[in-house]
């Protein structure tokens, strides 16, 4: 079975540094994703890890540690704008049709 | 540019109906999904297609089902519509190979009465 963890809210301020975890447990991995999703709105994608280490996209990074079952994606200089649900999805080895098992999100605030 | 279709995005039905969700996507993708999506659970899948005509239980397949009959569409159906089935329904779909993101609709909020 797997079974993914995230926090279910964090608050920042503006211009700030948040990091939000993900830890999972499956039955093989084959890829990590993490989507943003504002409120009312699809989730949309921002990174993908499946070997160790980080992965850097403007001010959104990604890290990925297989041994440990761990993620985080870390979002730098805060807008208001990142204000939304970050979801993290992982991808079982031998999945069928690509299918994901997603966490519950972490439904970030940025204040001013 | 992907695009994944919903047909509505609110949806107001009544206890004991059979309820139609549509998704079409334009990107000649093999897999489709439907998840339910509720606050504090997370989405939760519900059923996929990996193919036209093939399709697989998710995690909470109880009262729905499913069809697709072309590769660009693929249904959801509740047969006999009850409250807990009220939720916000996406669809997603993506192609074949490993590190491929899915690609979302923009969900249709769906209240049984």
């Amino acid at each position: 079975g797997q079974n993914i963890d995230q926090p279910t809210e964090m608050t920042a301020t503006e211009g700030a540094i948040v990091q939000i975890n993900c830890t999972y447990q499956t039955s093989g991995f084959n890829g990590l994703f993490w989507y943003q999703q504002h409120a009312g709105e699809a989730p949309t994608f921002l990174s993908y890890n499946v070997l160790d280490g980080l992965e850097e996209k403007g001010r959104f990074s990604s890290f990925l540690s297989r041994s440990k079952g761990y993620s985080y994606l870390l979002l730098k200089e805060l807008q208001m704008k990142d204000s939304a649900s970050y979801l993290c999805a992982v991808r079982p080895r031998g999945a069928a049709g690509n299918k994901l098992t997603f966490g519950g999100g972490t439904r970030v605030l940025v204040k001013p | 540019d992907v695009k994944v279709t919903q047909s509505s995005r609110y949806l107001v039905k009544r206890t004991g109906e059979k309820v139609f969700l549509e998704c079409v996507q334009d990107m000649d993708h093999e897999n489709m999904f439907w998840y339910r999506q509720d606050p504090g659970l997370g989405l939760r899948l519900i059923y996929f297609s990996y193919d036209v005509k093939m399709k697989e239980k998710g995690d909470i397949p109880e009262g729905y089902s499913v069809s697709r009959e072309k590769k660009e569409r693929f249904s959801l159906i509740l047969e006999s519509a009850s409250t807990n089935q009220t939720s916000m329904y996406l669809c997603a779909s993506i192609p074949q190979g490993l590190n491929q993101p899915q690609h979302f609709g923009d969900g249709t909020r769906l209240s049984i009465l």
